[in-house]
């Protein structure tokens, strides 16, 4: 079965320094992964997909199929970037978003 | 790319009784998904709809705690059932975006049961 495990509940880092937000998917298909955001009081927004391959909000995440990861990064952290993320896969013959449990970014001045 | 109207957007609910929540997408879709996301936890799908078919619900969900109706292609309804506490969860729905670019969703239903 498919799984999507996002290791951590809560990042916490300065202003400034490198993100790394973890996912790992499992699954035996081909996956489609995505990332998205839910920032305080908004709804839950696509942020970026690995099909397109983009950087977004200064945000990347490549997919690494031989350690099934997908992790999200970005270089320098902002303030507004403070916000809920959830990794997905998308299976059930393309259909069927499954999602991570979410890890809470904490941009601190 | 397609907006979503849901409502409403929170109740409190006796035990017992049933709360419809409505989706409305300016745009013509084919499916309809209806996800929930209990406290703390991930969201969850519960079914997908399809105008002018019985919705198709994921493995612990049934019809009669959940009917959906898809009487268009821009509306669906989720209805939660002899809610009891354990309910109590944010129910979404959501969209494919045009040209298969991922999926949207609505801002979400905060259902309290108490």
């Amino acid at each position: 079965a498919q799984r999507v495990t996002q290791p951590e509940k809560l990042l916490s880092v300065f202003k400034g320094a490198p993100v790394e937000l973890k996912c790992n998917y499992s699954y035996s298909g081909s996956p489609e992964l995505f990332w998205y955001v839910q920032y305080s009081r908004q709804r839950l927004q696509l942020l970026l997909r690995h099909i397109s391959r983009e950087s977004i909000k200064g945000f990347t995440a490549d997919l690494n199929k031989g350690e099934t990861s997908f992790h999200l990064k970005k270089p320098f952290a902002q303030e507004e970037d403070s916000a809920m993320y959830y990794c997905a896969l998308l299976t059930g013959g393309g259909n069927k978003l499954t999602f991570g449990t979410g890890t809470q970014l904490k941009v601190e001045l | 790319s397609a907006v979503i109207s849901q409502k409403p957007s929170r109740d409190i609910c006796q035990r017992g009784t049933s709360l419809t929540i409505q989706c409305q997408v300016d745009s013509q879709v084919t499916m309809m998904f209806w996800y929930r996301q209990q406290p703390g936890q991930s969201l969850t799908l519960i079914a997908t709809a399809n105008q002018g078919s019985e919705a198709t619900y994921e493995s612990g969900f049934v019809i009669d705690k959940f009917p959906i109706s898809r009487p268009n292609l821009t509306f669906s309804t989720l209805t939660v059932s002899n809610m009891s506490p354990e309910d109590s969860s944010i129910y979404l729905c959501s969209v494919e975006l045009e040209g298969g670019h991922g999926y949207t969703f609505g801002s979400g239903t905060r259902l309290t049961v108490v």
